[in-house]
């Protein structure tokens, strides 16, 4: 069983739609969660640490169930330029990436 | 501070070729990695760094080699390059317990 296991997608959603991801973890001693971005032919990019009460920046939203053992990220209002990759991180002693959900906002 | 930095940010090489793919980073981390990407797939992790004069194998370290003489650089080299290593790779630093921070990455082609 992977560490990490994310739906690949494709996510095909209209512009101002909301979507949400979740990303699975099989370790329950999992340390600390991260959400990336990766744009086509670039590197990955922070988008915001997942904590265990939850937390939001601006139209994006991560949360954390530690009892089922996943992270989510919602996304409100869609832009085209949300557009990209999303990339899952857990660690327990090192990094595990997800292998990334794909997001397409359409006009 | 500019992050993490590679170069080159292109190159083709011929089967049987060497080079060294270079990465600094400006941030202090003590650990450092090595990832490629292949089209449509995810982050594979060829070596990684604790500190300097540490170094330790990922998931797919056959091909590939590496060293850490400072905190600063994290060179990758290839030997006898073949076409299964075409990729894009990723260098990244971090502290032990923040994020990964990236470099641009280089686009490596073996013909």
């Amino acid at each position: 069983r992977k560490e990490v296991e994310q739906d690949p997608g494709p996510f095909n959603v209209p512009e101002g739609a909301t979507v949400a991801f979740n990303c699975t973890y099989s370790n329950s001693a999992s340390q600390s969660f991260f959400w990336y971005r990766q744009d086509c032919r670039k590197e990955p990019k922070l988008l915001m640490s997942v904590y265990s009460s939850g937390n939001e920046d601006g139209r994006f939203t991560a949360q954390l169930n530690r009892a089922s053992q996943y992270i989510s990220l919602l996304i409100r209002d869609s832009k085209l330029s949300d557009s990209a990759t999303y990339l899952c991180v857990v660690t327990f002693n090192k990094f595990y990436f997800g292998s990334g959900t794909k997001l397409n906002v359409k006009p | 501070n500019a992050g993490v930095t590679q170069t080159p940010k292109f190159r083709i090489l011929k089967i049987g070729q060497s080079m060294t793919l270079q990465c600094t980073q400006d941030m202090n981390h003590n650990y450092m990695y090595w990832y490629r990407q292949d089209p449509g797939m995810g982050l594979k992790l060829i070596y990684y760094s604790v500190g300097a004069g540490i170094t330790d194998k990922g998931e797919v370290p056959n091909g590939y080699n590496v060293s850490r003489s400072t905190t600063e650089d994290f060179p990758l080299r290839l030997e006898l390059a073949a076409p299964s290593q075409t990729s894009v790779y990723f260098c990244a630093s971090s502290t032990r317990d923040s994020p990964q921070f990236f470099g641009p990455g280089t686009r490596l082609t073996v013909l």
